[in-house]
Parts: C-alpha cells; structure tokens; sequence
C-alpha cells in the first residue's frame, strides 16, 4: 500500500537559522509531490510541486526551496527563514491525474 | 486563475442531522476535478470525495456525497447522518486538469462544521 512519511511533526527555530523539512512516499513509483502551507485557521496554499527527480517548479516566490534528489523524496528548505514562515507544511502526492492528493501529517513550524 | 469559495466560515449540527457544505468554483478549464477534505483538529488531511469535471453522477462515498451543478460551478457536500467525529474543518479544493493533472490543488478557506450532541 502507499504511504507518505514527512517529518519532523514539530519544529521551533530561531530566526535566520536554516530548515529542512523531509518527506517520502512508499508504495508508488514517480509521483507527483506537492509542498503546502497553511497559515493559522486558513487554507493551504502551494508552494512547490514537482512531476520527477530534480523537476521543481515554484508557485509563490519567497525564501524557501525545494529538492527532489530521489524519485520517492521532496525536501523543502531554506538558508535563512524569517517569522512570517511559520506555519503548518504539509507534504503531499499524487499518482496521477484525476487522482486525489494524499497528504503526510504534516509539520507545525515555529519561528522565535 | 482558479478560486474557489466557501461562504461558510462555521456551522453547528446537531447529531444525526444532514449537513450540506457549500463550495463555489471559478474556472476557464473545460477539464477539471473538484475534491473535498476533512481537517480534523490534529492537522492531517482526509480525502473524502473526487467529482471530475465530466462525470455525469453525483460522486458518492458512504455518508459523503457530492451535490455537483456544474453550471452553477458548485460543488456542495453533503453529509448524511451526521456524527460527533465528524466536526473539523472542511475544504473544498479544485485541480486543473488540462495540463496533465500534475498541477497543485487551490484550496478554499474552509468550514468549521461542529456536530452538537
């Protein structure tokens, strides 16, 4: 069967200090990865996605990136984060077209 | 673009009521699909139900169905019975198809449905 696992599920950084955020999935060859965000009682908003190893493409501009370095593996990172990337990231795949997006837990960003 | 609006911030239910969630879509794609999401309170996304845009019938899914009028551009849900496990947040989400499908979803803001006992 298919399973994503994205961690960690809690994180607390101090401003300007870097982040990198895994997720894998189990069970399927070459999905469709997805980085979300969702800020406190709002809905998820795409940051990244990426349709094979090293194919990402960017939906919103900010300070944050995003790997693919194996074909089951979506990274999302950042050098330098700032308070406003706090939030909820949720990892997400997809194994084809017409075919609901299957979500990890989840990790609750915090920025001090 | 794509947008999708949920005119119901929150609602309160009473326990085995059915409860209608209103989603409205805006779309210049001919091929799309629309899906429904339960959050509950520890943050994971549940997919409950998938509508494509050229589906004829109503998608069902056990207590969930979908009320799709596509000329209307809505895509409503529609629990039946409903429970106590069912209060959290709720999201209706569209995906363009046109492209290959690979594109992420756009969300809309969401309910808060909340079952009374």
């Amino acid at each position: 069967s298919q399973t994503i696992h994205q961690w960690p599920a809690t994180l607390v950084q101090p401003v300007g200090s870097p982040l990198s955020l895994e997720c894998t999935v189990e069970g399927t060859s070459n999905p469709n990865l997805y980085w979300y965000r969702q800020a406190a009682g709002r809905g998820l908003q795409l940051l990244f996605y990426s349709v094979g190893i090293g194919q990402i493409s960017s939906e919103v501009p900010q300070n944050l990136s995003a790997s693919r370095p194996q074909d089951r593996q979506f990274i999302l990172s950042s050098k330098k984060l700032l308070l406003s990337d706090s939030g909820f990231y949720l990892c997400a795949y997809t194994t084809g077209s017409n075919q609901p997006q299957h979500f990890g837990d989840g990790t609750r960003l915090s920025i001090l | 673009a794509q947008k999708i609006t949920q005119t119901q911030p929150g609602m309160f239910v009473q326990e085995k009521e059915a409860v209608t969630l209103d989603c409205t879509y805006d779309t210049s794609d001919q091929s799309y699909g629309l899906f429904w999401y339960k959050q509950p309170s520890s943050g994971e996304m549940i997919f409950l139900i998938y509508q494509g845009s050229y589906d004829e019938q109503n998608a069902t899914e056990g207590r969930y169905s979908l009320n799709f009028q596509k000329a209307r551009k809505s895509a409503n849900l529609v629990i039946s019975a409903s429970q106590l496990g069912d209060s959290a947040m709720y999201f209706c989400a569209m995906s363009d198809n046109s492209g290959g499908g690979a594109d992420g979803l756009t969300f809309g803001k969401g309910t808060h449905l909340i079952i009374q006992p």
